[in-house]
């Protein structure tokens, strides 16, 4: 697998439940981000990570959302007492480094959110 | 106002047409530009970087203007295969120890028979 991928590719919860939504960058990829896509909306920044720590956390909407990373690696979203506004794509991208996102992110398929 | 601004669309245009995209962005510090595609349920992928002297890549030419601060996407002889919509996107610097990328909304592409 070269690529970045994401799980679930689909989840659906109701309202007040907590999801956790799973991350696996490209192998060497020290650089993570997560957006999120509202239907017909642009990508919104949500947190980066550098190795296991997140020195921008600013795009996380609330206290209700989540990140970490572990070993360098895979990263988990996650989300409690979800609420209906946050049905949204989620979006995981990686790139090699901190400066190498400036070429450009790689992005995996996405988790689709929807709360009921 | 958003830091990157885009015409939504959509641009309807007919196969082989030649079609052209603006993105405006609000911060003078910014120093990385790219266009990125994203197909209809699908992620978005780079497309391609934008230069300073403008550059092409077979039927796409990107222009960057920081006078004004503006990119623009140019797509000769549209195919079918060109309906998507297109991002541009844009370093808001490297702030916090990394290149913030910040995306446009996006301009939706249809190329019809």
């Amino acid at each position: 697998g070269a690529g970045v991928s994401q799980s679930p590719s689909n989840k659906v919860t109701e309202k007040g439940k907590d999801v956790e939504l799973r991350c696996d960058p490209i192998s060497g990829h020290t650089a993570l981000y997560w957006y999120r896509q509202s239907l017909g909306q642009g990508l919104e920044f949500l947190i980066y990570f550098q190795g296991n720590s997140a020195p921008d956390k600013s795009g996380l909407p609330s206290d209700r959302f989540s990140a970490e990373r572990t070993g360098g690696s895979v990263s988990t979203l996650t989300i409690q007492r979800t609420q209906q506004e946050d049905s949204a794509v989620y979006l995981c991208a990686s790139s090699l480094g901190a400066r190498t996102s400036g070429i450009g992110l790689f992005f995996g398929p996405g988790t689709r959110l929807t709360v009921l | 106002r958003k830091e990157v601004e885009q015409d939504p669309g959509p641009f309807n245009v007919p196969e082989g047409a030649t079609v052209a995209f603006n993105c405006t962005y609000s911060n003078s510090a910014s120093q990385s530009f790219f266009w990125y595609r994203q197909d209809c349920r699908k992620e978005p992928k780079l497309l391609m970087s934008v230069y300073s002297s403008g550059n092409e890549d077979g039927r796409f030419t990107a222009q960057l203007n920081r006078a004004s601060q503006y990119i623009s996407l140019l797509i000769r002889d549209s195919k079918l295969s060109d309906s998507a919509t297109y991002l541009c996107v844009v370093n808001s610097g490297f702030s916090g120890g990394y290149n913030k990328l910040i995306f446009g909304a996006g301009t939706r592409l249809a190329v019809h028979p």
